[in-house]
């Protein structure tokens, strides 16, 4: 199984300040055949299912907000929230497809306002 | 608007089945490119990816609940259902079935049912 490492686990950060998340996978999660590399990322407000925001590792999903993006290839990854504002306090998480079964998530990342 | 809507029983008994159902809306079931997937989330924890299943019922199940995990499409109802077996107090969570999309076994989730919490207690 492909275990996937989030860190840190929790994080605060200013409003308008940038927000770095970082998940890390036991295997490497980029196929040669068409360089893409097989992570998502999701953030989970209190009280919702988890919401999609990025896939191949660095596409936008439609109507997510350019503030957030995705990075990384491999083995080590990261998301960026480049200027944290209040409706992004969430735990997010970052999930491979690259070997099923099963599919692995992280452990998530608590992201609060400092 | 694709919506997907999670209903199950509340509360399980320890060793009983746990049956939970996913009603699909504002899209089919039987769609050639999509996949549905069943997540769970224990209360405060992570998350667990349960199984994925096509339309023709194709699936694949995570291995460390395979003996326990029976799944199913009803594409008349357009819905597709859950049973684990042999509960415990482990499988409490907040049960969520999603849209899995990639194609063949690449699945990332989207959207996402809102939970259904099932609590195994006697």
């Amino acid at each position: 199984d492909i275990v996937m490492t989030q860190f840190p686990d929790s994080l605060a950060v200013s409003l308008g300040e940038r927000a770095t998340i970082n998940c890390k996978s036991s295997q490497s999660l980029l196929y040669s055949s068409n360089n893409k590399n097989y992570l998502a990322w999701y953030q989970q407000k209190p009280g919702q299912p988890p919401k999609l925001l990025i896939y191949w590792a660095s596409t936008r999903e439609s109507g997510v907000p350019d503030r957030f993006s995705g990075s990384g290839s491999g083995t080590d990854f990261t998301l960026t929230i480049s200027s944290l504002q209040a409706e992004d306090v969430a735990v997010y998480f970052c999930q491979q497809y690259y070997s099923n079964p099963p599919l692995t998530f992280g452990g998530g990342t608590k992201v609060e306002i400092k | 608007q694709l919506q997907l809507q999670a209903s199950g029983p509340g509360l399980v008994k320890p060793s009983e089945t746990l049956s939970i159902t996913c009603s699909v809306s504002g899209g089919s079931i039987s769609s050639d490119t999509d996949y549905w997937g069943w997540i769970r989330q224990p209360p405060g924890k992570g998350l667990e990816w349960i199984v994925s299943i096509y339309y023709s019922g194709s699936t694949y199940i995570n291995s460390s609940l395979k003996s326990r995990v029976t799944t199913s499409v009803d594409t008349s109802k357009n819905q597709v259902s859950l049973r684990l077996s042999s509960v415990t107090a482990a499988d409490t969570a907040v049960y969520y079935c999603a849209r899995a999309r990639g194609g063949n076994s690449f699945h990332w989730f989207d959207p996402w049912s809102q939970g259904s919490l099932v609590i195994v207690s006697s």
